[in-house]
């Protein structure tokens, strides 16, 4: 079942801050986040497993709470770079699964 | 390494033609994957594989066809396209280990339209 991303979109000016959230109907094993900026390919950005570890690229800041079935990505001092479509993906089967069910993604625009 | 690369970008097919997309990795990945995209669907997961001579079925697999014969291809064959197979196809490569646990390469996309 397809996790479900908010906000569907959203517009900052460099230097805000912005809270994307990705939940879950079922339970979570871990979360993936990817980040695709027009016309390329999805990019890794993170990922977040049950018991509180996380394995990711870059500096951004992610929470996941088992408990709500749900997770979020901070976005903080926004850039220009950041602009792209946010989509995050869980295993539908937990671990051990080889599949991966991404939500419908979080556009985000930032301007100056 | 090139990473993943995808051929061709761009493809017109006219409907009941019948095509491949083809998906290469440098990274010895044992886990190919192949999704495509449409807009407002975020990715949904097409065929898989994990490792050569071993596929399976993702979420929306009616109308493609799979198979891996060697670790470093993936192709994904259209057997008879049809209009509602417009769309971006991406290939994304992992390590095994579990899907759960490693984050996927994607490659640079095919964007296919049906006539």
């Amino acid at each position: 079942q397809q996790p479900v991303q908010s906000p569907q979109a959203v517009i900052l000016r460099e230097g805000e801050d912005a809270v994307i959230n990705c939940s879950s109907s079922k339970a979570l094993y871990s979360v993936h986040w990817y980040r695709q900026k027009h016309g390329e390919a999805p990019v890794f950005l993170m990922i977040l497993l049950k018991g509180g570890e996380q394995k990711g690229h870059e500096k951004i800041s992610a929470s996941f709470n088992e408990k709500k079935q749900q997770s979020s990505l901070y976005l903080t001092a926004s850039q220009l770079s950041y602009s792209g479509t946010y989509f995050c993906g869980t295993p539908p089967r937990g671990a051990g699964s080889y599949q991966l069910t991404f939500g419908k993604g979080t556009k985000l625009s930032v301007i100056p | 390494n090139a990473g993943v690369t995808q051929t061709p970008k761009f493809q017109v097919l006219k409907t009941g033609q019948s095509m491949t997309l083809q998906c290469a990795q440098d990274m010895n990945h044992e886990y190919m994957s192949w999704y495509r995209q449409d807009p407002g669907m975020g990715l949904r997961l097409i065929h898989y594989s994990v490792g050569a001579g071993i596929t399976d079925q993702g979420e929306v697999p009616n109308g493609y066809n799979v198979s891996r014969s060697t670790t470093e291809d993936f192709p994904l064959r259209l057997l008879s396209a049809a209009p509602s197979q417009t769309s971006v196809y991406f290939c994304a490569s992992s390590y095994l280990q579990s899907i759960s646990y490693n984050e996927q390469f994607f490659g640079p996309g095919t964007r296919l339209t049906v006539l």
